[in-house]
């Protein structure tokens, strides 16, 4: 079945840094999508990507939607200690389609 | 707060037994989706309802079954249960007309 490769799968990092994590997936996805999951919730939508290489951003998360359809990546700037969670990439064929979803990325924060 | 609910919030059951774990959608939404979440993993599509009927399953067997009612609550039942059944299993809620998807908060499943 259909399989999306996050990475990595978790990153310790000191506070104010920034962060990257992507996604890589063997078949086209039409839709992305990036979600955080904190400890006894579900996860929430941080972004949403629709188009081929569209770059998104949302506060100090940014996203994009590979070219090839394929791939994404999210990038966090200057960290706080409330991003710690684990971080999932997503992806869709189609908008009633299920949802595909990595293993996930865990954000540690140094103090 | 997602307005997405979820009950119980946690279940211990032993093998063989039969759950049901319930789903209150966000008000107006018309769609419902359940995932399994095993630990460490990320969630796994089991189905989806829309005004009732179900109109995508994921890869899970026939012992997982589902509802949705006139008012878009949602329930899961499963059947015969099995250890690797232990998750977190999570109902996310949409509009017909929207792709965004808000989840609950889950119903977290020990299978003894």
């Amino acid at each position: 079945g259909q399989q999306l490769n996050q990475s990595p799968q978790s990153m310790f990092i000191q506070e104010g840094e920034d962060v990257s994590m992507n996604c890589t997936s063997s078949s086209i996805f039409n839709t992305w999508l990036w979600y955080k999951q904190d400890p006894g919730e579900g996860p929430v939508l941080l972004i949403a990507l629709y188009k081929a290489g569209e770059l998104t951003s949302n506060g100090r998360l940014t996203a994009q939607f590979g070219i090839t359809r394929k791939d994404s990546f999210l990038n966090i700037s200057a960290s706080i200690p409330s991003d710690v969670g684990i971080y999932f990439c997503a992806g869709q064929r189609n908008r009633d389609d299920k949802i595909i979803f990595g293993k996930g990325t865990r954000l540690h924060i140094l103090p | 707060e997602t307005g997405v609910t979820q009950s119980p919030t946690h279940l211990i059951k032993t093998r063989g037994q039969q759950v049901t774990l319930r789903c209150s959608s966000q008000s107006g939404h018309n769609t419902v989706s359940w995932y399994q979440q095993a630990l460490g993993q990320g969630p796994q599509f089991i189905f989806q309802y829309y005004r009732e009927e179900e109109n995508g399953r994921g890869n899970f067997p026939p012992r997982f079954s589902g509802l949705q009612f006139p008012n878009y609550s949602s329930e899961l039942n499963v059947n015969a249960l099995e250890l690797d059944d232990s998750a977190l299993y999570l109902c996310a809620s949409r509009s017909g007309g929207s792709e965004t998807q808000y989840f609950g908060p889950g119903t977290r499943l020990l299978v003894l």
